[in-house]
């Protein structure tokens, strides 16, 4: 299985804070890499599928990058709905497989 | 727009077998180019991907439960199910379904249901 490890796995910011999460494949995954936001109670919402296109609806803050082991997700500037918790997600092959969040907290 | 709606019992014993349906709405199962998958996330934890199935019936399982899991499809009911056998307190979750693009697409996610919590408990 393909590992995808996540950093940090918490962070706490600020509104109008620039933020970068980082994810990190075990092999490469070329850009089959997928970032999902996820509120409490509420099922995960994908924010940005192929490394780094934004899917159809999502503000124009949020841009992802990267190709091969590692991906970035950035915020340019934090709003209060942001605060949720990320996922990365390999589909490169099967099993597809998730990062183990990062949780974004209110400074 | 395209709805997706899990549904079955909350509380299942250990030993026995975890049964859910997703109901499609607002769009066909059988549209070509999408599959339709379970994902699960235990209290408190992250995602887990369980599998896939395309409309034809072809299906795609985690090697971690591939010796458990079944997932079927009716199109004539826009539905897809889970069957999860031999089920342990470790298969308590919150369980999603959702649709997941293809190749074009990269595969991701992008519709789920809101999701439905199984205990497993006696």
């Amino acid at each position: 299985d393909i590992q995808m490890t996540q950093s940090p796995s918490s962070l706490s910011a600020s509104v109008g804070d620039r933020v970068t999460i980082t994810c990190r494949a075990s092999q490469s995954i070329t850009t089959y890499l997928n970032w999902y936001q996820q509120k409490p109670g509420k099922a995960p919402k994908l924010l940005v599928h192929a490394a780094s296109s934004l899917q159809s609806g999502v503000p124009s803050r949020f841009s992802g990058s990267g190709s091969g082991t590692d991906f970035t997700l950035t915020i340019s500037s934090l709003q209060p709905e942001d605060f949720a918790t990320y996922y990365c997600q390999q589909s490169y092959s099967t099993p597809y497989t998730f990062g183990q969040g990062t949780k974004l907290e209110i400074k | 727009q395209l709805q997706l709606q899990e549904s079955g019992p909350g509380l299942v014993k250990p030993s026995e077998t975890l049964s859910l349906t997703c109901t499609v709405s607002g769009g066909s199962i059988s549209s070509s180019g999408y599959y339709w998958g379970w994902i699960r996330q235990p209290p408190g934890e992250g995602l887990g991907w369980i599998g896939t199935i395309y409309f034809s019936g072809s299906t795609s399982y985690n090697p971690s439960l591939k010796s458990r899991v079944t997932i079927s499809v009716d199109t004539s009911k826009n539905q897809f199910s889970l069957k999860l056998t031999s089920v342990t307190a470790a298969d308590t979750a919150v369980y999603y379904c959702a649709r997941q693009g293809g190749s074009y697409d990269y595969y991701a996610m992008d519709v789920w249901g809101q999701g439905t919590t199984v205990t497993v408990s006696s």
